[in-house]
């Protein structure tokens, strides 16, 4: 079954401890993108990688690290995470450059205190 | 840099009333524009597109939305909505580069 999986799903942590959430897909896409989602602001993407090695900055990057050393893989580091960093996250992957279809996981809900 | 703007925060409508959502976006060039659905406690999943075309796009669930490039409007419209049609909706846009960029969404509520 072709997915998209994170985890934790859920997470309470405090400020300042590093944490890792995983993004793995199984669809040999080469798109990979992490997004949060806030009320009143929708989704806003982090980061984004087009294939192995390769990311970018998307429009919200400020507190967040990226890897993508495995095509299978994409990792949101959160380095010295803090309260505003608390929300829901989204990973997503594409075959391509259009994110047509964008397949999503089913979502991290982080809470920072 | 582009933007993507929904003006309608929070729609409340009865049933079989009909729906237009606003969307509109600021870039200028060849542009890709959807719309996507979140249902309560689900993920993303895609309404319709407009890539190039028939201006007038259908999508699933009844959907439909119109590409009007003077306007730079993609509004979302359905000419009878369902209690099941509530939801939280995005419009979104990406235009030469690979980065895809999402509204603030629209949330619908749909009374019996």
């Amino acid at each position: 079954e072709a997915q998209v999986t994170q985890n934790p799903r859920y997470l309470i942590t405090v400020t300042g401890k590093k944490l890792t959430v995983t993004c793995s897909q199984n669809m040999n896409h080469e798109y990979m993108s992490w997004y949060r989602q806030d009320p009143g602001l929708g989704l806003r993407q982090i980061y984004y990688s087009m294939n192995v090695e390769v990311t970018d900055k998307g429009d919200v990057p400020e507190g967040y690290k990226v890897s993508r050393k495995e095509k299978r893989n994409f990792p949101l580091i959160l380095e010295s995470p803090s309260p505003n960093q608390t929300s829901l996250y989204f990973c997503a992957s594409s075959s391509n450059r259009d994110w047509q279809p964008q397949h999503f996981g089913d979502g991290t809900r982080l809470s920072i205190l | 840099a582009q933007s993507v703007s929904q003006h309608n925060h929070h729609v409340i409508l009865s049933e079989a009333a009909s729906l237009e959502l606003g969307c509109n976006y600021s870039y200028g060039g060849t542009v890709n524009l959807f719309w996507y659905v979140q249902y309560p406690g689900q993920h993303l999943q895609l309404l319709l597109k407009y890539f190039s075309g028939d201006p007038l796009v259908k999508g699933i669930k009844g959907f439909e939305a119109e590409f009007i490039k003077s306007k730079f409007s993609f509004n979302l419209r359905k000419p009878s909505v369902q209690w099941s049609d509530t939801a939280e909706y995005f419009c979104a846009g990406r235009d030469g580069t690979d980065k895809l960029i999402f509204g603030t969404g629209t949330r619908l509520q749909v009374f019996p």
